[in-house]
């Protein structure tokens, strides 16, 4: 059975870099067809997405967030990993990794997208702070 | 403010059935984009419930069922239990420059 576990730095000084990785164990990060996600959520507030790398190795990021974020993946060590550069206090948050399908479908004349997550990490606490 | 709009929060009783509203635009929701929904107790990362608006993974109960109508989303889950209580949220594709996009989030609590 497939499973995410993140890992990274806990704790990092504002306007420096976060750097977070998922490591994917019972299962081929390039076999399926699957792309990878990365997701957060602020302490007492809801889910934020902040991108995903398609298994083609194209990115797409939150807008609010595209010019301080890079995801990336490395094959060989079955892991993809996300970057986030001049943190704030803002951007502390529980970082979590996830598995995404997504893709269209034809049906009654008409083609329809989907996207989902349906494996996702246990998720790593990150805290902005001098 | 997210992009989809849920409510705040919604309850029932045990046995009782309740529905979870997510509404969007044209231009996600009400699009040719499929809604995916996760469940998350606290402490705890979301869990896959429902997704191409309608479809169940494996081992997720049938008492959750997921529908559509114009703008709006549906999460429905019938025969309450206790163990339903959670945090319900949303997700939809958005299109080419805005991508996924959340909805704010609904707590269930169980009574």
């Amino acid at each position: 059975q497939l499973q995410l576990q993140e890992s990274g730095s806990g704790l990092v000084k504002p306007s420096q870099t976060l750097s977070l990785t998922c490591a994917v164990s019972g299962g081929s990060i390039s076999s399926g067809g699957y792309s990878w996600s990365w997701i957060r959520q602020p302490p007492g507030k809801g889910l934020e997405w902040i991108g995903y790398i398609y298994h083609s190795g194209s990115t797409y990021y939150n807008p609010s967030l595209k010019s301080r974020v890079t995801i990336s993946v490395d094959r060989s060590k079955n892991q993809f990993s996300l970057k986030l550069s001049s943190v704030t206090a803002a951007d502390t948050a529980v970082y979590y990794c996830a598995r995404v399908k997504t893709g269209t479908f034809y049906s009654n004349y008409n083609y329809y997208y989907y996207y989902y997550m349906d494996v996702w990490g246990k998720g790593t606490t990150v805290t902005v702070s001098s | 403010q997210s992009a989809l709009t849920q409510p705040a929060s919604v309850s029932g009783s045990p046995g009782q059935s309740i529905t979870i509203s997510c509404t969007g635009t044209s231009s996600d929701v009400g699009s040719y984009n499929l809604v995916s929904w996760y469940q998350q107790h606290p402490g705890k990362a979301p869990k896959l419930m429902i997704y191409e608006g309608s479809k169940r993974p494996s081992g997720v109960s049938n008492r959750f069922s997921g529908s559509k109508s114009g703008n709006t989303a549906s999460l429905t889950i019938s025969g309450l239990q206790a163990e339903d209580e959670a945090d319900y949220y949303c997700c939809s594709y958005a299109g080419s420059s805005t991508y996924v996009v959340f909805g704010g989030g609904t707590k269930l609590t169980v009574l």
